[in-house]
């Protein structure tokens, strides 16, 4: 069975309070990383797809790293705005199994004004 | 492009009876996802297709459950019977090509088994 887990479960945090959270998935048989950006009542939108090892990527105040050979990638948010308030997702994506994603249970992002 | 479609939006039911749930995937998408969203189990996938065939049918739940895809532009889960524990949030998603592809997902259909 392939886990994906995600730590913390939620996270409360002051506007302007820059954060991270993490998501550890299986580092044998890699294909791709996806992180997600989920709203109260709308469906999940993307926010980046990692594939390399040593990967970063950026949108906005939003950035992420990957690490293939230990399992895990981290989703930074630098200065928290209330808007960023969502369950951040991520999905792991195994070799040769075509475009299945393996979610894990996110982490849930409050920011207070 | 107006996105995946789902429809309907909401739908309540009782138990015992068939519900259909629809998706239009992107135009140009070859793979498309059913998923399912519980408290208790967070998203799940369900069932996906490639090119109209479906691929891994692993989470499909139970023989209640079947899902379908005639052609690139459309595709059908169906429940029969449905049961109160299938009350969930169900999404379709598409992407283009697979696995290193974003997945665009529809806006969902909130289900409640009576």
């Amino acid at each position: 069975i392939l886990n994906v887990e995600q730590s913390p479960q939620s996270l409360h945090v002051q506007e302007g309070d820059s954060t991270n959270f993490t998501c550890s998935f299986p580092s044998s048989n890699f294909y791709a990383l996806h992180w997600y950006r989920w709203e109260t009542a709308k469906s999940p939108e993307a926010l980046f797809v990692m594939t390399l090892n040593g990967d970063e990527k950026k949108k906005g105040r939003i950035s992420a790293t990957l690490n293939t050979k230990e399992g895990y990638s981290y989703l930074y948010i630098k200065g928290s705005q209330p808007e960023d308030s969502a369950t951040y997702l991520c999905a792991f994506i195994p070799h040769n199994q075509g475009g299945k994603l393996i979610f894990g249970q996110g982490t849930e992002l409050s920011v207070k004004p | 492009d107006a996105g995946v479609i789902q429809s309907p939006r909401h739908e309540v039911t009782e138990m015992g009876q068939e519900v259909t749930l629809r998706c239009k995937p992107i135009s140009g998408h070859d793979y498309l996802f059913w998923y399912r969203q519980t408290m208790m189990r967070g998203l799940e996938l369900l069932i996906y297709f490639n090119n109209n065939v479906p691929i891994d049918d692993s989470g499909m739940p139970e023989d209640r459950f079947s899902a379908k895809m005639p052609n690139a532009s459309f595709s059908t889960l169906k429940i029969q019977p449905s049961e109160p524990r299938d009350s969930a949030v169900y999404f379709c998603a598409s992407s283009l090509v697979g696995a290193g592809e974003t997945q665009y997902f529809g806006p969902g259909t909130r289900l409640l088994v009576l």
